[in-house]
Order: structure tokens, then sequence, then C-alpha cells
């Protein structure tokens, strides 16, 4: 069965530090998504991409934030300059439509900023 | 704003009980509600979902059930199994004019006791 793939697993970074965590989207998907969770906290949209732009951003999702489909395979999400507060593990998603319609999530990347 | 709320926090049932995880959401252009499960590390997973032109769905030991007027949808799980300890998310979306964003509850862990 096709999976959303992320790597790395567990990324621990210094603060002010540039991460990028990788996705692999199912191939005949066409919307992709990026949530992330807090420890102890709910999952929480952060954005979504059809169409190699920005659908819908929310207001965790600021200029230090970035997302790109940098080829046919990969979906990236880049923070610049990384906070305590952004540690959390981020999730990736994936579907084939937009709304009514199964996410595909991949198994997380759990980032800490130290 | 959206928001969806989700209780309890924590379920504790003998295996062979039935569990009941309840959700309420805000936005009234909500119309599709998923639930997924996301056992200890691995990534969540669709469980059952219900569109709003149906008040009840069901898959084997689960079923969701939704009211629109109250603005209110459960999981139910039957002859609960210890395979079934997890946590639970309820989500919320809107249908048309959605990017896919998908509203998460606050995420229910369920143990099942042998």
């Amino acid at each position: 069965e096709p999976e959303v793939t992320q790597t790395p697993s567990h990324q621990v970074t210094q603060m002010g530090q540039e991460v990028i965590l990788r996705c692999v989207p199912i191939s005949n998907h066409l919307y992709f998504y990026w949530y992330r969770q807090i420890l102890g906290q709910k999952v929480e949209f952060l954005v979504s991409f059809y169409n190699n732009e920005i659908s819908e951003k929310s207001e965790i999702f600021d200029d230090q934030f970035s997302v790109e489909r940098p080829d046919g395979s990969n979906f990236t999400l880049k923070i610049r300059s990384t906070k305590l507060e952004d540690s959390a593990m981020y999730f990736c998603a994936s579907s084939v439509y937009r709304g009514n319609t199964e996410a595909f999530f991949g198994q997380g990347t759990r980032l800490t900023v130290v | 704003g959206e928001n969806v709320e989700q209780h309890p926090s924590t379920l504790s049932v003998q295996e062979g009980d039935s569990a009941v995880i309840k959700c309420t959401y805000s936005d009234s252009a909500s119309n599709y509600f998923p639930w997924y499960k996301q056992e200890l590390g691995k990534r969540p997973q669709l469980i059952i979902d219900i569109r709003s032109n149906v008040g009840e769905k069901k898959d084997q030991r689960i079923a969701v059930t939704l009211n629109k007027t109250a603005k209110h949808f459960s999981l139910h799980i039957t002859e609960t199994q210890p395979e079934d300890s997890a946590v639970y998310f309820c989500a919320a979306s809107r249908g048309s004019g959605n990017t896919g964003k998908l509203i998460f509850g606050q995420g229910t862990t369920l143990q099942v006791k042998p």
C-alpha cells in the first residue's frame, strides 16, 4: 500500500538554525499539507499546497516557514530560524482531492530545538 | 473561529465493553468528519469518516454518528479489544471551497484492559 514518507524521523537543531523537513507524498496525490503537534497538544494545521502554490496557511505559518515542491516527488517544509517553541512533531499529509476525502499522513518528524 | 472540541481526553474500558468518544465543532460549513487512530510511534490512520449527507456510518465494530443541528459527532467502538488501545483524533473539514484543511480535536487516549 502506498505511504507518505517523511525524513528524518528525528531532527535536533540549535536555536536559530535553519531546518528542512522532507516528505514524499503518495505519487498520484495532488494536495499536500503540513501539520504539527506540540507534545500533549492537538494536531494543528500549518499549510496546504496545490499546483505549486500555497492554498491556505494558518497563523502559525509565519515568515519563518516556507514550503516547496522542488521536484515531482518531494515536498519540503523549511523553518528559517528555529525557536524553542518550534519543537514539535511535524506531519506531512497528502490527498487525491481537496476536502471530503481521506488525507494520508506520514509517520512524522520529531523536531527538537535546543 | 474554527474549533473542534473532543471528550474525554482519556478513556479506560474493559475488553469487550463499548467506548464512545464525542466531538463538537464550531464551523457550520463543516461537512466532512474523519476519525484517525494513532498508535504509539506510528502515523495517524483513518479508521472511519462521515459526510454531512448521512447521520450514521458503520464499519464492523466501529460506527460514527453525526448530528448537524447540534454540530456534534461521535465515535462508537463495540466489543473493544486490547489492540484498540491508541489515541483517537476527530477532525472536521469544509467541503466546497475547502483547501483540504482538517481541524483536529485534542485527542482521546483509549486504554482497553484485558
